[in-house]
């Protein structure tokens, strides 16, 4: 079964600077999905980016980017100029590309509090 | 605007009693989940469902029932049985078609108590 490891709790940034949250996997399959998922104190979860792992060009999203490092299966998140807005708890999760029975079912990690500091 | 709607936001129960959690999308989307989301643990897959009349297992499904009537419809019956019911639950639902990513759309979650 494939697992999803945040080692980061929590983590502050100052607005304006950049913060990079951690996310390592474990997995024995070559085709899958990694997504970076962020909720609000609102609690309603928020797609942030996702990435093919087929794809060696790291996903970006505006302010957002990710470090993704196959071989030492890693999947790290760059938030640069972080805007209180920000402010959220992160979740890292890994979704199987095999088919079957396993479609659509995401691992999550448990999750990085992210605080913003005007 | 589409989406995913979860009812009740709140809901209090006594212990032995079973309530039913509701999950309606209007995506037209195929597939529809139930995780459970506790401090420091992330969510925890309960069940899901890729279609209509079938509905499958997830890591958590002990104590937890679920019907896939209509494509829209996905609840979540959360039993006696269950040991420690007392969490926040969201629902999901994304596309099964080839190709996609298989993104999760989220509802706002349903935050159950148990007195």
């Amino acid at each position: 079964a494939q697992t999803v490891t945040q080692s980061q709790p929590e983590m502050s940034v100052q607005e304006a600077e950049t913060v990079t949250l951690s996310c390592t996997y474990d997995t024995s399959e070559s085709d899958y999905y990694l997504f970076w998922y962020k909720q609000p104190p609102s609690r309603q979860m928020i797609l942030v980016i996702r990435q093919e792992a087929y794809k060696q060009q790291n996903a970006t999203e505006n302010r957002f980017s990710v470090n993704f490092q196959k071989a030492a299966k890693s999947f790290s998140l760059k938030i640069s100029d972080s805007q209180l807005g920000d402010a959220a708890m992160y979740f890292c999760a890994y979704r199987s590309d095999a088919g079957g029975t396993s479609y659509g079912k995401l691992t999550f990690g448990q999750g990085t509090i992210l605080t913003v500091h005007p | 605007d589409g989406g995913i709607t979860q009812s009740p936001k709140y809901l209090f129960r006594k212990e032995g009693q079973n309530v039913t959690l509701s999950c309606e999308q209007n995506l037209n989307h195929d597939a529809m989940y139930w995780y459970r989301q506790d401090p420091g643990q992330g969510l925890r897959l309960i069940y899901y469902s890729q279609i209509v009349n079938d509905f499958q297992k997830g890591d958590i499904a002990e104590g937890y029932s679920v019907s896939r009537e209509k494509k829209e419809s996905f609840p979540l019956t959360v039993t006696s049985a269950q040991k420690n019911p007392t969490a926040f639950y969201l629902c999901a639902s994304s596309m099964t078609s080839g190709g996609q990513s298989g993104e999760l759309f989220f509802g706002e979650g349903s935050r159950l108590t148990v007195l």
